[in-house]
């Protein structure tokens, strides 16, 4: 069965203050990583897709990146309006589509 | 422009009523999933679909039933069998491994 693990569970950072967030994950043969973002109240937000150890994409101030174990969301010089629950996801070769989720990383940025 | 909408947004239900949420999505993607989120809780899984006619019962399904009678719609009935149904409702879909979308949410809450 496949695990997601996201870490830490909150994260403060001042304003300016580049961070990581970690999501390690246990598969049967990894098929994507998906990132998401989710404001209070709202669906999440769709980041990015990460399919083979090494990729990486960029959007903005945030950045991810794939190892065979894990993946990070590297933020750059946040700002206020990155405060967030950042979500992490699997699909694997083994579940047939099945979409797991992390428990997320909820992110403040004080200005 | 192509998305997931969910219906309604708000719902209640008294306690012994069958209720159901809607989801339709217009971006041809095969796969649709079902999830709850309880407050500060990640995302558990209720059901997912990869084609017409066919789905899977994800991680928390008890007390839940859906269909899959059309590629766009995947609606999910909360049966009275649901001992605590009052949550956040997300829908997604998701295209192959590129990307997957969730819509808005309904929040049901019991009364």
């Amino acid at each position: 069965e496949d695990q997601v693990t996201q870490s830490p569970e909150a994260l403060r950072l001042q304003e300016g203050e580049s961070s990581s967030l970690n999501c390690s994950y246990t598969v049967s043969g990894l098929r994507g990583l998906f990132w998401y973002r989710q404001d209070p109240g709202k669906g999440p937000e769709f980041l990015f897709t990460l399919y083979s150890a090494g990729e990486e994409k960029e959007k903005e101030r945030l950045k991810a990146t794939l190892t065979k174990k894990e993946s990070f969301l590297h933020i750059t010089a946040p700002k206020p309006e990155d405060s967030a629950t950042y979500l992490c996801a699997v699909t694997s070769g083994g579940s047939n589509y099945k979409l797991t989720f992390g428990k997320g990383t909820l992110l403040t940025v004080n200005p | 422009d192509g998305g997931i909408t969910q219906s309604p947004k708000y719902l209640f239900r008294k306690e012994g009523q069958n209720v159901t949420l809607s989801c339709e999505q217009n971006l041809n993607h095969d796969a649709m999933y079902w999830y709850r989120q309880d407050p500060g809780q990640g995302l558990r899984l209720i059901y997912y679909s990869q084609i017409v006619n066919d789905f899977q019962k994800g991680d928390i399904a008890e007390g839940y039933s859906v269909s899959r009678e059309k590629k766009e719609s995947f609606p999910l009935t909360v049966t009275s069998a649901q001992k605590n149904p009052t949550a956040f409702y997300l829908c997604a879909s998701l295209d192959g491994e590129s990307e997957a979308f969730f819509g808005q949410g309904t929040r049901l809450t019991v009364v």
